[in-house]
């Protein structure tokens, strides 16, 4: 199994342009998500969902698109990439509860914007 | 809302204990977690405790939990230059949740 795997690992976009990240799991997981990491900001959360159709809302949506057409791909949207979005994006999935979930991180993208 | 607070970094010497604190608001969690990062991967789920224990060993790692206090810790017995990493402390919003929040993490360096 691959587990989750995110493309690409670097990109470089200017202010304005717009791109998606790539996420696609082979686990048959329900839930996925999107985080962002910032320096001393910890891990947060974009966007999720919780099966193919549905998704939802996380802290920092501003900025990003995601849809949810299968269950192995939740690709994330940059509409008009800003310097504040320069980060390092992880795609996370998981199966679904009622106990404790293990979350499976992608090796994540670095993003810059300039 | 939920929050989640550990202090930043961490320095310790090879085979010694090392301890990462981490304190967390919201009390309908229903699980803790604790993630480690190694540089330039992501993350990768080391062990969690349900909110009703108070410890749980598991090899080298100890999770203790006081729910009171809201407080939660993560030891590392004969701590290697192997688990020189980034930890992370996280916690769900309740059952049924698929949200984790986590915190700002903890940078481990051990010295050989």
């Amino acid at each position: 199994n691959a587990g989750v795997t995110q493309t690409p690992k670097f990109q470089v976009l200017k202010t304005g342009q717009s791109m998606t990240l790539q996420c696609a799991q082979d686990m048959n997981h329900e839930y996925m998500s999107w985080y962002r990491q910032d320096p001393g900001m910890g891990l947060r959360l974009i966007h999720y969902s919780v099966g193919a159709g549905i998704t939802d809302q996380g802290e920092v949506p501003n900025g990003y698109n995601v849809s949810r057409s299968t269950t192995e791909d939740f690709p994330l949207r940059l509409l008009s990439a800003a310097p504040s979005q320069t980060s390092v994006y992880f795609c996370a999935s998981s199966y679904s509860r009622p106990n404790a979930f293990e979350a499976f991180f992608g090796q994540g993208t670095r993003l810059t914007v300039v | 809302g939920e929050d989640v607070e550990q202090s930043l970094f961490l320095s310790v010497r090879e085979g010694d204990s090392s301890v990462i604190n981490c304190t967390y608001t919201d009390s309908s969690s229903t699980y803790l977690y604790w993630y480690k990062q190694e540089p330039g991967a992501g993350l990768q789920l080391l062990t969690y405790i349900f909110s009703n224990m108070d410890m749980k060993q598991d090899q080298r790692l100890t999770v203790l939990l006081n729910k009171k206090d809201k407080h939660l810790s993560l030891r590392i017995a004969d701590t290697q230059t192997g688990d020189s990493a980034i930890y992370f402390c996280a916690e769900d919003s309740g059952a049924g949740s698929y949200q984790l929040t986590f915190g700002k993490g903890t940078k481990l360096s051990v010295i050989p």
